[in-house]
């Protein structure tokens, strides 16, 4: 059984685009996240929601927006896509009281 | 504000050698540390962490980590390389009242000489 399981795991588009990535965790987790690792393999923190409320989001340009339908699923749409939106994007999931993440395998990016 | 500093984007043992991986970090606030590992082309799992308690913290496949809050360093080591543990390894810090966020170093290639 996948833990934390992302779709598409490749998406590879043209530029001004929109696209989504879908998350979903099946570990009975109340806090999901979203991170962005770049080409230099530097990874950081974009969204995380507990329980399909948004708690943090830092300083992502507008043209990405998190959804928790709910809080097994955290979905990322990304409007007008841009060259230097290219990267991997990983999905978190967590327990507060056990502070520790699980990962989901990625999607990887490619705007052409 | 808290940040990681991992020493080296890349490290190079021989099979069966040490394995040290440096990290340091800064916390205005007890820290929550972790190692994580991730394989090409693979999400990251998880290694070991610390929250409370022992300093010295054993993970999976014979990683160790000690936190030494004077030296505000977690060091990962592995007293016997092994060809499969060619990877990155990236340490990470959180803290209680950061909302769970993790903030990670740079990451150190690990390659294994046969």
């Amino acid at each position: 059984d996948t833990a934390v399981s992302q779709t598409p795991k490749y998406l590879v588009t043209q530029m001004g685009n929109d696209k989504s990535i879908k998350c979903e965790q099946n570990l009975g987790h109340d806090t999901m996240y979203w991170y962005k690792q770049d080409s230099k393999k530097f990874l950081k923190i974009m969204f995380s929601y507990n329980n399909k409320e948004l708690i943090i989001n830092e300083t992502v340009p507008n043209r990405f927006s998190p959804k928790s339908p709910d809080k097994a699923h955290l979905n990322l749409h990304i409007n007008s896509l841009e060259l230097g939106d290219s990267a991997v994007y990983f999905c978190a999931s967590s327990q507060p009281i056990d502070k520790t993440q699980y990962f989901g395998p990625g999607t990887r990016l490619l705007v052409l | 504000a808290q940040s990681v500093t991992q020493l080296g984007s890349h490290v190079s043992v021989s099979e069966g050698a040490l394995v040290l991986l440096r990290c340091n970090y800064s916390s205005s606030v007890p820290p929550y540390l972790f190692w994580y590992v991730q394989y090409p082309n693979q999400g990251l799992q998880l290694l070991l962490k610390y929250t409370t308690g022992a300093t010295l913290v054993k993970g999976i496949n014979g990683f160790e980590a000690e936190f030494k809050k004077s030296e505000t360093s977690f060091h990962l080591t592995k007293p016997s390389a092994h060809m499969s543990d060619a990877a990155e390894y990236f340490c990470a810090v959180s803290s209680y009242n950061q909302g769970g966020k993790l903030i990670f170093g740079q990451g150190t290639e690990l390659s294994v000489k046969p």
